[in-house]
């Protein structure tokens, strides 16, 4: 049972472009939501996170937004740049009493941007 | 250190083979989570620690596997009589805040 979803395996995009990936989730007790990077070999890093109670969360480049009804979320980067293809996870948190650190991820979606 | 140091990074275990995995979070971070990451899937929670008390074990998927983390610190994932479905990445994660800073992960290969 993936409560979470990301159903583009990979994505390929041209610099300068909008790139936007997308995140499905199930769980309706999800409150808090993030965007990890990852890169060959190494740790995920975070990028960007949102709360449930906001619809829209914007930190330079990166813009997450979230439609609660829809139970859906989406990472916009834009310009694309080379330095951004990577693999990107979403990730949601249901604190449930322990802690927003039990972590919920989707499969990933492989990004590539092409100069 | 500044980050989440894991050691080894890499581990390759005969099966049958018991094996320890180190984890050394960020300095004063009190909340420490391991996780597993299987080739092509996104990570699975395991375990999570508050201080030295172990919260959350509900992701331990066998008795094999155990965890602890005796001064609140470092922490130490062990897995005993390795399989081979237990090749993954194996990631440690510590927090203060709602943010989690993620380690470059141990490689297990059992074979």
């Amino acid at each position: 049972d993936q409560q979470v979803k990301q159903n583009s395996p990979s994505l390929s995009v041209q610099e300068g472009r909008i790139s936007i990936l997308n995140c499905d989730y199930t769980n309706s007790m999800f409150d808090y939501f993030l965007w990890y990077k990852k890169y060959p070999a190494e740790g995920p890093t975070f990028l960007i996170s949102i709360s449930s109670i906001k619809d829209k969360n914007e930190d330079g480049r990166f813009t997450v937004f979230l439609n609660k009804s829809a139970k859906h979320l989406s990472l916009h980067i834009v310009p694309s740049q080379p330095g951004d293809s990577a693999v990107y996870f979403c990730a949601a948190s249901d604190p449930g009493g322990t802690s927003y650190g039990k972590l919920t991820f989707g499969q990933g979606t492989i990004l590539t941007v092409h100069p | 250190g500044a980050g989440v140091s894991q050691s080894p990074r890499y581990k390759v275990a005969k099966r049958g083979q018991d094996v320890a995995l180190r984890c050394d979070p960020i300095s004063g971070h009190v909340s420490l989570f391991w996780y597993q990451q299987a080739l092509g899937q996104g990570p699975e929670f395991l375990t999570y620690f508050q201080n030295e008390a172990q919260l959350d074990k509900s992701g331990l998927p066998s008795d094999r596997f155990f965890a602890e983390r005796p001064e609140g610190s470092v922490s130490t994932l062990k897995i005993q009589r390795t399989q081979q479905e237990d090749s993954a990445v194996y990631l440690c994660a510590s927090s203060l805040g709602n943010t989690i800073y993620f380690g470059e992960g141990s490689w297990l290969t059992v074979v």
